[in-house]
């Protein structure tokens, strides 16, 4: 029964270059949602996602990042043109049911984007 | 905008101590106060949640309770042991599914 997913778990990237993060959720589970973690600090939401649905972006930056949770494959979280301020821990949640009942949000192991 | 702030930011305790973790929310349609652990470079873990329905949850040595009327929630950890030393976050489950978190408390046992 594996749990929520994320590759790569570590990245490095030169400024300018594109970051591309992946998360599988739990089996079962539809409703997707990412995070960022900067150092010694807690967890930020950037977005919430159901297939093929973006619910709530509220927590993303309006510019260079994008993401996506296809009907097939992994949820991925883009960030273009990547900055030195884009270090951080990125975690990815999946939950069974979403919305307003919220449900339990089981969190990947993140990957953690260094930007040179 | 929706916020949840946490206190203390650093807490020392002696194996055996008691340890108590506060939070406060502003959204009053948050319904879902869920705390998880994180140990340095691990991904965080759910250790006990609470929904609005209830005012306190117990789950051994971890019990949280809750106070819709004030917005306020908090974290006991009874019989400290130093593998409880980790990083602890408490959320509220925002009007949208998302979860808002407090920037943590560090929490160290001392043996």
């Amino acid at each position: 029964n594996a749990g929520v997913m994320q590759n790569p778990r570590h990245l490095v990237r030169r400024r300018g270059q594109e970051a591309r993060l992946r998360c599988s959720p739990m089996k079962g589970h539809s409703h997707v949602y990412w995070y960022r973690q900067l150092p010694e600090e807690g967890l930020k939401f950037m977005v919430y996602l159901q297939k093929e649905n973006i619910i709530d972006e509220s927590g993303m930056p309006k510019e260079r990042f994008s993401a996506e949770f296809p009907k097939e494959g992994p949820s991925i979280l883009r960030i273009q043109q990547v900055v030195r301020g884009d270090s951080a821990a990125y975690f990815c949640a999946s939950s069974l049911i979403g919305g307003i009942s919220t449900d339990t949000q089981y969190f990947g192991p993140g990957t953690r984007l260094t930007v040179l | 905008g929706e916020n949840v702030e946490q206190h203390p930011s650093t807490l020392s305790v002696q194996e055996g101590d008691s340890a108590v973790i506060k939070c406060t929310y502003s959204d009053s349609a948050s319904n879902y106060f869920p705390w998880y652990k994180q140990e340095l470079g691990k991904r965080p873990q759910l250790i006990i949640d609470i929904r609005s329905n209830v005012g306190e949850k117990k789950d051994q040595r971890i019990a949280v309770t809750l106070n819709k009327t004030a917005k306020h929630f908090s974290l006991h950890i009874t019989e400290t042991q130093p593998e409880d030393s980790a990083v602890y976050f408490c959320a509220a489950g925002g009007s949208q599914g998302n979860l808002i978190f407090g920037k943590g408390t560090k929490l160290s046992v001392k043996p």
